[in-house]
């Protein structure tokens, strides 16, 4: 069973700080991998995806990578503001059932000014 | 553009009830799915779809009834509320386009008494 681990649970840094918030998958069989925000009381909204065949992918100030043989994936955010506070959530899919998400349980971030 | 409905976005229920959440998208979307968020526990796969007609189990089915009769539409059933059916209910789709996210409705918050 694919299971997905999200280091660390909550961080908080000062506006300006670049960061990296941290995902381990156990089972690298995988279609894909999201990274999604999720802001009080709302839905999800993807941030970045990245293919199986790919190695990173790139919005903005946002900067996500993965290494599909050692099961971990990386969201680095750069210059942080405190709009980006929020839930960061990592996903994969897996490859037989692709149009499905396994998620981490989150991490809370937290960037005051 | 109303990407995915969900409907009703809060409910009460009582032990025993029965009620239906509704989850609508205008995306032409092959895939649909339903979630369950957990504080502790992350999102967690209910009953997802392939395409109409089709629907599968995902990690925590019981309790819970789908049926896709349209594209468009996977309503999520609760037969008979139970107190550990408390929890926010999330709907997501996608289409079978490599490389094309899955999007998520805002939420339906459900409380059984």
């Amino acid at each position: 069973k694919q299971e997905v681990t999200q280091i660390p649970a909550a961080l908080s840094v000062p506006e300006g700080e670049n960061l990296v918030l941290n995902c381990s998958f156990t089972d690298s069989a995988i279609y894909n991998l999201q990274w999604f925000r999720q802001d009080p009381g709302k839905g999800l909204t993807s941030l970045l995806l990245i293919q199986s065949s790919q190695r990173e992918q790139t919005s903005g100030r946002l900067n996500a990578s993965l290494d599909k043989s050692s099961g971990r994936s990386t969201l680095y955010i750069a210059a942080s503001q405190p709009g980006d506070s929020a839930t960061y959530l990592c996903a994969v899919s897996p490859l037989l059932r692709y149009s499905t998400l396994t998620f981490g349980k989150g991490t809370m971030l937290l960037v005051s000014p | 553009n109303a990407g995915v409905t969900q409907t009703p976005k809060f409910q009460v229920l009582k032990t025993g009830q029965s009620m239906t959440l509704q989850c609508a998208q205008d995306m032409n979307h092959e895939y649909m799915s339903w979630y369950r968020q957990d504080p502790g526990m992350g999102l967690r796969l209910i009953h997802y779809s392939v395409g109409a007609g089709i629907t599968d189990q995902g990690e925590v089915p019981n309790g819970y009834n789908v049926s896709r009769s349209t594209t468009e539409d996977f309503p999520l059933r609760l037969l008979s509320a139970a107190p550990s059916q408390t929890s926010v209910y999330f709907c997501a789709s996608s289409s079978d386009r490599v490389g094309n996210t899955i999007y998520f409705g805002e939420g339906s918050w459900l409380t059984v008494v």
